[in-house]
């Protein structure tokens, strides 16, 4: 069985500091993971996603995210925090079937 | 552009009243998704479909039912049946392969019984 598992469902960081939601995961065979963000009453849009080949991948708005299968965690970062990033993160595991398992979500906050 | 279409926005009904939401994707995609949104409570998988025709219960499928009879659509219909129909809902879709590569969300219709 796939699992999901979002560290902290409620993180506030200050504009301009270091972001890390952190998400470790369960799973049988190799997954793809992905990290989605999500505005107020809007759908989920990607920021990036592992596959294979590099561990370190680049999204979009800065982020970045790094594979480490020995911890089995894909933790997502940003350097520096801008109002803007203030939104609902979730991260999320495909393997076999076709089928997307979803954590429960890390609402982030950012104080001016 | 292509993408995935979602409607109405937003959605009320009555209790005891069947409601159908729409969702039609022009991306060429097999696969297609229903989730349910909660607060604290992420994304439940309600229904999928994998090809026409066909489609799978996700872990939340009581009160619910889909069709699928063309590529681009996969209407859902909450029943009188679901206890608890109030939530935000999102359709998705994606290429199929195993394990499947990305999901492309909707815009999601906020639903409100009254």
């Amino acid at each position: 069985a796939q699992s999901v598992t979002q560290l902290g469902s409620h993180v506030s960081v200050s504009e301009g500091a270091l972001v890390l939601l952190r998400c470790n995961y369960s799973s049988s065979v190799p997954p793809y993971l992905f990290w989605y963000v999500q505005y107020p009453n809007q759908g989920l849009q990607l920021l990036l996603k592992y596959t294979t080949g590099a561990t370190l991948v680049k999204g979009i708005n800065g982020f970045e995210a790094e594979f480490k299968k020995s911890e089995t965690s894909f933790h997502l970062t940003k350097p520096s925090a801008h109002m803007s990033d203030a939104a609902e993160y979730f991260c999320a595991v495909s393997t076999t079937g076709n089928q997307f398992y979803f954590g429960t979500g890390t609402s982030l906050t950012v104080i001016p | 552009d292509g993408g995935i279409t979602q409607s109405p926005k937003y959605l009320f009904r009555k209790e005891g009243q069947n409601v159908t939401l729409s969702c039609e994707q022009n991306l060429n995609h097999d696969a297609m998704y229903w989730y349910r949104q909660d607060p604290g409570q992420g994304l439940r998988l309600i229904y999928y479909s994998q090809i026409v025709n066909d489609f799978q219960k996700g872990d939340i499928a009581e009160g619910y039912s889909v069709s699928r009879e063309k590529k681009e659509s996969f209407p859902l219909t909450v029943t009188s049946a679901q206890k608890n129909p109030t939530a935000f809902y999102l359709c998705a879709s994606s290429g199929y392969s195993e394990p499947a590569t990305e999901a492309f969300f909707g815009q999601g219709t906020r639903l409100t019984v009254v």
